[in-house]
């Protein structure tokens, strides 16, 4: 089946400090999209990186990174600089051909905590 | 505020009533879909519109649920028969084209809790 796995329900971070929310996805398509969102306690999903199966850099976005690493069907979020603000939870997806890219298919989410 | 809008935010509905969500998209934005999440899981896809045409179903999406854009414009997504067990939280988006690097714009979403 096609599915996105987020293996921590929860993460806690200092502010300041980097943290890494892991992504694993599971695909047999050779293009498809990579996708991170931000849910705050608001319930809206906020947009925050973007990586396309065919390139070949990382994606970057001001203080977000992605580690994309094809072979691994791994796509991992890098937070740098963690602020208290960036305390919510953290949802990958994915776009497949199927049904022209027109479905999200979401894990289960990672709820991080950012300390003062 | 020209960002997706969903109305109601809050619904508490005895079981077996209907009710109804409201969806406006961002108004360029041909692509309309609808997500449902349950506590502690990520959304999951009920269906999508194209204008308002609705392409794609999902099973999820049981006879019970219909969802409509008359005009192609605002959706509306319809319990009817409430259940205990459609408590949850009820995403829009939308989008303006459809490929492997769409984003979908969401609204704040109606948390709906059948008692």
């Amino acid at each position: 089946a096609q599915k996105i796995t987020q293996t921590q329900p929860g993460m806690f971070v200092q502010e300041k400090e980097a943290v890494t929310l892991d992504c694993t996805y599971d695909t047999s398509d050779q293009s498809y999209g990579l996708f991170w969102y931000k849910q705050p306690s608001s319930g809206e999903m906020i947009f925050l990186i973007y990586q396309g199966s065919y390139d070949e850099q990382n994606a970057t976005e001001g203080r977000y990174s992605l580690n994309f690493q094809k072979a691994r069907k791994s796509a991992n979020l890098v937070i740098s600089a963690s602020q208290l603000g960036d305390s919510a939870m953290y949802f990958c997806a994915m776009r497949r051909p199927s049904g022209g890219y027109n479905k999200l298919i979401f894990g289960a989410g990672t709820r991080l905590a950012v300390h003062p | 505020d020209t960002g997706v809008s969903q109305n109601p935010r809050h619904k508490i509905t005895k079981r077996g009533q209907n009710v109804t969500f409201r969806c406006d998209p961002i108004s360029e934005h041909n692509r309309l879909y609808w997500y449902r999440q349950t506590l502690g899981q990520g959304p999951e896809f009920l269906t999508y519109f194209q204008n308002e045409a609705q392409l794609e179903k999902s099973r999820l999406l049981s006879d019970r649920f219909s969802a409509e854009r008359p005009k192609g414009s605002f959706s509306t997504l319809e319990i009817q028969r409430t259940e205990q067990g459609d408590s949850a939280m009820y995403l829009c988006a939308s989008s303006l084209a459809s490929g492997p690097n769409t984003e979908a714009f969401f609204g704040q979403g109606t948390r709906l809790t059948v008692v």
